[in-house]
């Protein structure tokens, strides 16, 4: 398996507070993904990073911030959580963006957060 | 971002094969067709990929027909432990990697 961790694994929060989700990898690939997963909606792309400080939004990026300054660290904040925020959330990573050679992600164990 | 559609679930018994078709009517001329397996709890799986005619690997067969609007993710003899979410994925090299997950295909193989 890739070498991908997240922590927290489980965090529980009250509404309006910071939040921030680290990534982890030891594979020194160059994309790294938050995504979401809610009942109904499959996976969502939050943000994701094309390199060291290279970020961009996904499709569901309003309310969330991300930072990358390593290759190996991708964090994503949340800067006052709230309840629709939350979900289990899942980094990935990938070694290149062309499908034509090693494009397929790996994904970590994901983080369940829960606004209260 | 080519959207695609599958069955939301399907029922099989072990020693089957399970075939789930995925539709994606606007695929465009650069897309490449994925497919990914979630276990619960767990993130989803790089399965296989493809573009075209047919790929085989270790894990399953993917049958793409030559207009490309539909593919097939074949998973020959099934056993209880491919109980899983099964995704259904379309894009292309210009939209990066912002592939879109839709809500897969529940798969339940019963003893």
């Amino acid at each position: 398996d890739a070498g991908i961790t997240q922590s927290p694994r489980h965090k529980v929060t009250e509404t309006g507070t910071p939040v921030t989700l680290r990534c982890h990898q030891t594979e020194n690939h160059r994309y790294m993904y938050w995504y979401r997963q809610d009942p109904g909606h499959g996976l969502r792309l939050i943000h994701y990073s094309y390199g060291v400080k290279d970020t961009d939004k996904g499709e569901v990026s309003d309310g969330y911030s991300v930072s990358r300054s390593k290759t190996e660290d991708f964090l994503l904040t949340l800067e006052s959580a709230t309840s629709s925020q939350t979900s289990v959330y899942f980094c990935a990573i990938s070694e290149s963006r062309d499908f034509r050679q090693g494009y397929e992600q790996f994904f970590g164990p994901g983080t369940r957060l829960t606004v209260l | 971002l080519a959207k695609t559609t599958q069955p939301i679930s399907m029922d099989s018994y072990e020693g089957q094969e399970v075939n789930i078709t995925c539709s994606h009517n606007n695929i465009a001329t650069n897309d490449y067709i994925t497919w990914y397996q979630q276990f619960p709890s767990q993130g989803p799986r790089f399965i296989i990929q493809g573009y075209k005619t047919k790929v085989t690997n270790e894990v399953a067969s993917l049958f793409i027909p030559a207009d490309r609007k539909s593919s097939t993710l074949s998973l020959p003899r099934v056993s209880l432990s491919d109980t899983a979410v099964y995704y259904c994925l379309v894009g292309d090299m210009a939209a990066g990697n912002k592939l879109t997950f839709g809500g897969g295909t529940r798969v339940l193989v019963k003893p």
